[in-house]
């Protein structure tokens, strides 16, 4: 079955205390990317990749990283997290990214920073 | 830049009434491409439709349509009949054509909320 895995779906953690959380997609898309969703916000996206080794910046980067060395693997990492990063969070995939094709989200990480 | 305006926060229903959900875009590109997206309560985001710029037709799915129009920067959706399990929020989302081989960063709207009643 075609999907995006995210994991987990449920963290609590406290200030300052690294974390990631892990994005897993089977279809060879290119593209992923990772998105926030705030009550009265919408979804606002943090990273991108457009393929291995490349990513870039999104609407919301502060106080984020990512990685892609491995196309099917595309990892948020908060290195130390503060409060204002509590929120929603969704991993996403493309096939390519360049046409406007439609993304395929996983089921969401409820991340609270306490 | 893009941008994507869903006025309405909240719509409130009774079952069987039909209800239209507003989005109003903006960009400046020409070729470029629309979404909905569903997210009921249990929080997955699902992928409704894809609209390109070129293509202004109107689409049926069952008890859903969708309007766009160019002239007015909209991509209006309408459920026929709501049903309970039509609640949920709705994303409208905008992605303009990369120039230059980039990428895209799509945009959403800010999503309205339906609820249905029984």
């Amino acid at each position: 079955e075609a999907q995006v895995t995210q994991n987990p779906r449920y963290l609590i953690t406290v200030t300052g205390k690294k974390l990631t959380v892990t994005c897993s997609q089977n279809m060879n898309h290119e593209y992923m990317s990772w998105y926030r969703q705030d009550p009265g916000l919408g979804l606002r996206q943090i990273y991108y990749s457009m393929n291995v080794e490349v990513t870039d910046k999104g609407d919301v980067p502060e106080g984020y990283k990512v990685s892609r060395k491995e196309k099917r693997n595309f990892p948020l990492i908060l290195e130390s997290p503060s409060p204002n990063q509590t929120s929603l969070y969704f991993c996403a995939s493309s096939l390519s990214g360049t046409q406007g094709e439609k993304l395929f989200f996983g089921s969401g990480t409820q991340l609270s920073v306490l | 830049a893009q941008k994507v305006t869903q006025a309405q926060t909240e719509i409130s229903v009774v079952e069987k009434e039909d209800v239209t959900l507003d989005c109003v875009y903006e960009t400046r590109d020409t070729t470029y491409y629309l979404f909905w997206y569903k997210q009921p309560p249990s929080g997955e985001l699902v992928f409704l439709i894809r609209r390109n710029s070129f293509d202004e037709q109107n689409e049926i799915s069952g008890r859903y349509s969708w309007n766009f129009q160019k002239s007015t920067s909209s991509f209006n959706f309408t459920i026929t009949a709501s049903q309970v399990v039509d609640s949920a929020v709705y994303f409208c989302a905008l992605s303009e054509h990369p120039s230059s081989g980039g990428s895209y960063i799509p945009t959403f709207g800010r999503g309205t909320s339906l609820i249905v009643h029984p």
